[in-house]
């Protein structure tokens, strides 16, 4: 079974350093990967997806994330982050027209003065 | 271009009771999924539409269910409510069906407090 692993329930860091929110996955059919961002009493947005081509995807808020087939892993990154950026962040698969996105736990990312 | 509208927004009902949660897609989506979500169990699939036809279903008792109308809006209905079933209800609409298209648009959710 199909399954989305975020290794960590929250992450603090100070405004202005870089942060990794870690994401793994287990497939063994090709796979679709995303990244949905949730702020407080809100639904989820689209961050960033990996669908097929180049395995470096960028949003256009300064976010990116790699595509690792070997590793299977699909971790974000953030060389600089804002206070706005706090929010959850959520992993998720999905294996396309057969399926539906499974979701990791999420991440919360919590980002101080 | 309206998104994705989800009613009520909060409700709270009591054990045994139904519930029934409504959400209408954007405009030419004509996919609608149903997401759980809680602080334990993070959010769990439901249950998809397309078309007026239920493609996937999750793990879920028979006391779910749920289905779409000719103009893509969707219900969703709980029965005989548990405490357990007090979550975060989020619905999410697409131009096609599965996950292929890349992109779920999610409403702000359909919170359900069960006393």
């Amino acid at each position: 079974a199909q399954s989305v692993t975020q290794l960590d329930s929250q992450v603090p860091v100070f405004e202005e350093a870089p942060v990794e929110l870690r994401c793994n996955y287990s497939s063994s059919v090709s796979v679709y990967l995303f990244w949905y961002v949730q702020y407080p009493n809100q639904g989820l947005q689209l961050l960033l997806k990996y669908l097929s081509g180049s395995t470096l995807v960028e949003s256009i808020n300064g976010f990116e994330a790699e595509f690792n087939k070997s590793q299977t892993s699909f971790h974000l990154r953030k060389p600089s982050v804002h206070i706005s950026d706090t929010a959850e962040y959520f992993c998720a698969a999905g294996r396309g027209s057969q399926g539906n996105l499974i979701f990791g736990k999420g991440t919360k990312l919590s980002v101080k003065p | 271009k309206a998104g994705v509208t989800q009613t009520p927004r909060y409700l709270i009902k009591t054990r045994g009771q139904q519930v029934t949660l409504s959400c209408s897609p954007i405009s030419g989506h004509r996919s609608v999924s149903w997401y759980q979500q809680t602080p334990g169990q993070g959010l769990q699939f439901l249950f998809e539409y397309f078309s007026e036809t239920q493609r996937n279903k999750g793990n879920f008792p028979g006391r779910f269910s749920g289905r779409q109308f000719s103009n893509s809006r969707s219900e969703m209905n709980v029965s005989t409510l548990e405490l357990g079933d007090s979550a975060l209800y989020l619905c999410a609409s697409s131009l096609g069906a599965g996950t292929n298209t890349g992109e779920l648009f999610f409403g702000e959710g359909s919170r359900l407090t069960v006393l």
